[in-house]
């Protein structure tokens, strides 16, 4: 059964700094890998996805990069803003369907920007 | 814009009530869809997936007689929580692939008094 583990579970930083969330899963048979942003109270924004071919996927101020061998994806934030200020959650899907399927949560990372 | 709309955002209802979720896909077919649930600082659950013109698949753990999901369009699923109590109490959201990722809905948050 696969299981998605992601550190640190809280982070608070100032306003500006470069941060890191780290998602760590134990099955590395994944079709993909995303990252989802997920504020109080709301529903999911997809904020990158990564095909389990490829190392890394870049939007903006994020980057994700994939190890699928060490079953690792990190999330790098550059220059981190108050409005980046929620939760982040990785998930995967398996293998097997040829298309996006179910996916298995992270158990999220709760970012907080201060000013 | 959304491609998944999810209704209602928020139900509060008494104990033994049972209580309607719809999830459409906008713009686009969805033969599958899928319904997690997420309880306070949780993380997201897989309960059950939605398959258009045929019975859903119920995760482990998740009564299928308790929350009853029907498929009946390619832009439509809907899961009912029959007869809620408190512990049902949650926040249920939907998800929709497209292409190779998936779309979600903004999620309903039920509370059962």
């Amino acid at each position: 059964k696969q299981e998605v583990t992601q550190i640190p579970a809280a982070l608070s930083v100032p306003e500006g700094e470069n941060l890191v969330l780290n998602c760590s899963f134990t099955d590395s048979a994944i079709y993909n890998l995303q990252w989802f942003r997920q504020d109080p109270g709301k529903g999911l924004t997809s904020l990158l996805l990564i095909q389990s071919s490829q190392r890394e996927q870049t939007s903006g101020r994020l980057n994700a990069s994939l190890d699928k061998s060490s079953g690792r994806s990190t999330l790098y934030i550059a220059a981190s803003q108050p409005g980046d200020s929620a939760t982040y959650l990785c998930a995967v899907s398996p293998v097997g369907t040829g298309t996006a399927s179910k996916l298995t949560f992270g158990t999220g990372t709760r970012l907080q920007v201060t000013l | 814009g959304a491609v998944v709309s999810q209704h209602p955002s928020w139900v509060i209802c008494k104990s033994g009530t049972s209580v309607k979720i719809e999830c459409r896909s906008l713009d686009f077919q969805a033969t599958t869809m899928f319904w997690y649930r997420q309880f306070p600082k949780q993380s997201l659950m897989l309960m059950a997936t939605s398959n258009e013109g045929s019975k859903a698949t119920y995760e482990q753990g998740v009564e299928k007689d308790k929350f009853l999901i029907n498929h009946a369009s390619l832009t439509l699923s809907t899961l009912t929580v029959t007869s809620a109590h408190p512990e049902d109490s949650s926040f249920y959201i939907c998800s929709a692939p497209r292409g190779r990722s998936q779309h979600f809905g903004d999620g309903t948050r039920l509370s059962i008094l």
